[in-house]
């Protein structure tokens, strides 16, 4: 039973279109996030939700918005790819405690 | 705003060898974690450090915490190609977790 899932896992795309990504956690946890990591393995906090709210919303271009449609689940839309949002992507999910993360969407953008 | 620095970034160790990783973050922290990374595969908790002289131990790797001198240390004994990945720890502030810049661990035979 997979805890935290995504989809994609794998994102190649051009320049300027849109894409989503989804993540879903069968954890019951009330918290959601979204990493980046970059090619140097570099991993930053994007975006945290609490229960459908958001609660962390750090200096992230507004070409990305995620979207909570109930504390399940947290995806992540981007507007008009750039070449430097080429990386991974990792949702996690905790509840007050350890963060638990998905596999990863490796987004390449051409 | 919190700043995370490990050292060394990469590192490689001869299989039997003992070697220890340290993590210095520049603020007060709620806790710490560590995370272990394999090449293209998601981050796996290892440890959570709760208080200042925190000690955790799991199998081959030990954890320690010292807030006052904001220091963690992931200690490596008698070294086997398994433990081969990237390593991060990581300060929890504010319900945000911020990562180190890994260490990369190589168990050479």
């Amino acid at each position: 039973d997979t805890a935290v899932s995504q989809t994609p896992k794998y994102l190649v795309t051009q320049m300027g279109n849109d894409k989503s990504i989804k993540c879903e956690q069968n954890l019951g946890h009330d918290t959601m996030y979204w990493y980046k990591q970059d090619s140097k393995k570099f991993l930053k906090i994007m975006f945290s939700y609490n229960n459908k709210e958001l609660i962390i919303n750090e200096t992230v271009p507004n070409r990305f918005s995620p979207k909570s449609p109930d504390k399940a689940h947290l995806n992540l839309h981007i507007n008009s790819l750039e070449l430097g949002d080429s990386a991974v992507y990792f949702c996690a999910s905790s509840s007050r405690g350890t963060q638990y993360f998905g596999p990863g969407t490796r987004l390449t953008v051409l | 705003e919190l700043k995370v620095e490990q050292n060394p970034l990469f590192l490689s160790m001869q299989e039997g060898k003992n070697y220890t990783i340290y993590c210095n973050y520049s603020t007060t922290s709620d806790r710490l974690y560590w995370y272990r990374q394999d090449p293209g595969k998601s981050l796996e908790s290892l440890f959570v450090l709760l208080s200042n002289g925190a000690v955790k131990q799991e199998g081959r790797l030990m954890a320690s915490l010292d807030t006052k001198a904001r220091l963690s240390t992931l200690h490596i004994t008698a070294a086997v190609h398994d433990l081969s990945a990237t390593y991060f720890c990581a300060p929890l502030l504010d319900e945000k977790l911020t990562f180190g810049t890994g260490t990369r661990l190589t168990i050479i035979p």
